[in-house]
């Protein structure tokens, strides 16, 4: 119930591509979807949350997408760039802890 | 300060010593949360404070672990006889508020057990 399962695990991606990542839950107490980056030898950072009121939110080249009914939402990086090589964590929120998913190493290459 | 600080940034102990990973949160939040990372891995939850409530510790592995928030501020994880399977990197988290709040990491600390 408390899971929050994230694939892929690792992600290669040409410069200018789209990097996409899928996560799933089961909880439905979960009401707010935040995507964390991170960067080798730091903790991670709040790039984009949704919450499930909406189906998409877009903050430059990252955009959520949240589909309700299917317990999923994903994340995809437009125009992906050798900057954006992190790791990136799904996250859900039942108004205590977050609880993450495994992370996707993302390698953009140039 | 500006961000939420760890100390030790590094720990190196013996197996079956005991130690303490110190957290300052940001000034004014009201929630803290420690959480484990395994090489590869991803966020374990540990223990979750806010406020004044009793804290959630329905993530600590085992009774060796436990954590303490002193006047709704500084945090420590108490790791007591480790054991090698508890290295890892120990990340504290702090957010404003309990609920749909950006939470802020610290860059953790880096516990090696020998």
């Amino acid at each position: 119930q408390q899971q929050v399962k994230q694939s892929p695990q690792s992600l290669i991606v040409q410069k200018g591509g789209i990097s996409i990542i899928n996560c799933a839950y089961e909880n439905t107490a979960f009401d707010y979807f935040p995507w964390y980056q991170q960067f080798p030898g730091k903790g991670p950072a709040l790039l984009i949350a949704i919450r499930p009121d909406v189906s998409e939110k877009k903050e430059g080249r990252f955009t959520i997408s949240f589909n309700k009914s299917a317990k999923q939402f994903s994340l995809h990086i437009m125009d992906s760039q050798p900057g954006d090589s992190a790791t990136y964590f799904c996250a859900a929120e039942a108004g205590t802890a977050l609880i993450f998913g495994k992370g996707t190493t993302l390698s953009v290459s140039s | 300060g500006a961000g939420v600080s760890q100390s030790p940034s590094n720990k190196v102990t013996e197996k079956g010593k005991d130690v303490e990973l110190r957290c300052d949160p940001i000034s004014g939040h009201t929630a803290l949360y420690w959480y484990r990372q395994s090489l590869g891995q991803g966020l374990e939850f540990l223990i979750y404070f806010q406020g004044n409530s009793a804290p959630d510790k329905s993530g600590l592995p085992s009774d060796r672990f436990s954590a303490e928030r002193t006047g709704g501020s500084v945090s420590t994880l108490t790791i007591q006889r480790t054991q090698q399977e508890d290295s890892a990197v120990y990340l504290c988290a702090s957010s404003l508020s309990a609920k749909n709040t950006e939470a802020f990491f610290g860059q953790g600390t880096r516990l090696t057990v020998v």
